[in-house]
């Protein structure tokens, strides 16, 4: 069966302290792997999307890597606007449109 | 701001009454999805449009659901003989994939919660 497990539950971190998510999938033909952003009382606003081992993508403070059993996103020097929910998900092989969801981690940045 | 739009944002029903819930996807975004999410869980597939022809449905989703995308425009999801355990917020995304593309991006409406009593 296809899943996601994303650990931690929970991080607190203080202000520019770097730390990393990890996201493991089982999936039978990784068609994507995409990493979302979810504020509190919002939906998710998408990230990254990652389609093959070894491929990585930034955006400001924000790296998300992938191998072939998990993705991991990188937070480097986060700031309080940093904290949110973050949700992995991925699309498996076949005819299928639809995302599995892991049940995200939530970050808590303090200043 | 032309995001996705739902309507209403907030529901409160007695179980066994039915509710429908609307999303105005992006105008120009040809797929349509609708997720369930509970708290402390990521959000689940209910069922996804490719224009106005729905392409698949969760083998979860009850036969109380039903949704539809008349013209393929927007989208009404309707839940029949509410339950309980059918409190959520229900998210709409839509985005601009071409046929055989992955799922892509998707722009997430900021959900209608439900609570049932």
């Amino acid at each position: 069966e296809d899943q996601v497990t994303q650990s931690p539950e929970a991080l607190r971190l203080q202000e520019g302290e770097s730390s990393s998510l990890n996201c493991s999938y089982t999936v039978s033909g990784l068609r994507g792997l995409f990493w979302y952003r979810q504020d509190p009382g919002k939906g998710p606003e998408f990230l990254f999307t990652l389609y093959s081992a070894g491929e990585e993508k930034e955006k400001e403070r924000l790296k998300a890597t992938l191998t072939k059993k998990e993705s991991f996103l990188h937070i480097t020097a986060p700031k309080p606007e940093d904290s949110a929910t973050y949700l992995c998900a991925v699309q498996a092989g076949g005819a299928t449109n639809k995302l599995i969801f892991g049940t995200g981690t939530l970050l808590a940045v303090q200043p | 701001d032309t995001g996705v739009s739902q309507d209403p944002r907030h529901k409160i029903t007695k179980r066994g009454q039915n509710v429908t819930f609307r999303c105005d996807p992006i105008s120009e975004h040809n797929r349509l999805y609708w997720y369930r999410q509970t708290l402390g869980q990521g959000p689940e597939f209910l069922t996804y449009f490719q224009n106005e022809a729905q392409l698949e449905k969760s083998r979860l989703l009850s036969d109380r659901f039903s949704a539809e995308r008349p013209k393929g425009s927007f989208s009404t999801l309707e839940i029949q003989r509410t339950e309980q355990g059918d409190s959520a917020m229900y998210l709409c995304a839509s985005s601009s994939a071409l046929a055989g593309d992955t799922t892509g991006e998707l722009f997430f409406g900021e959900g209608s919660r439900l609570t049932v009593l």
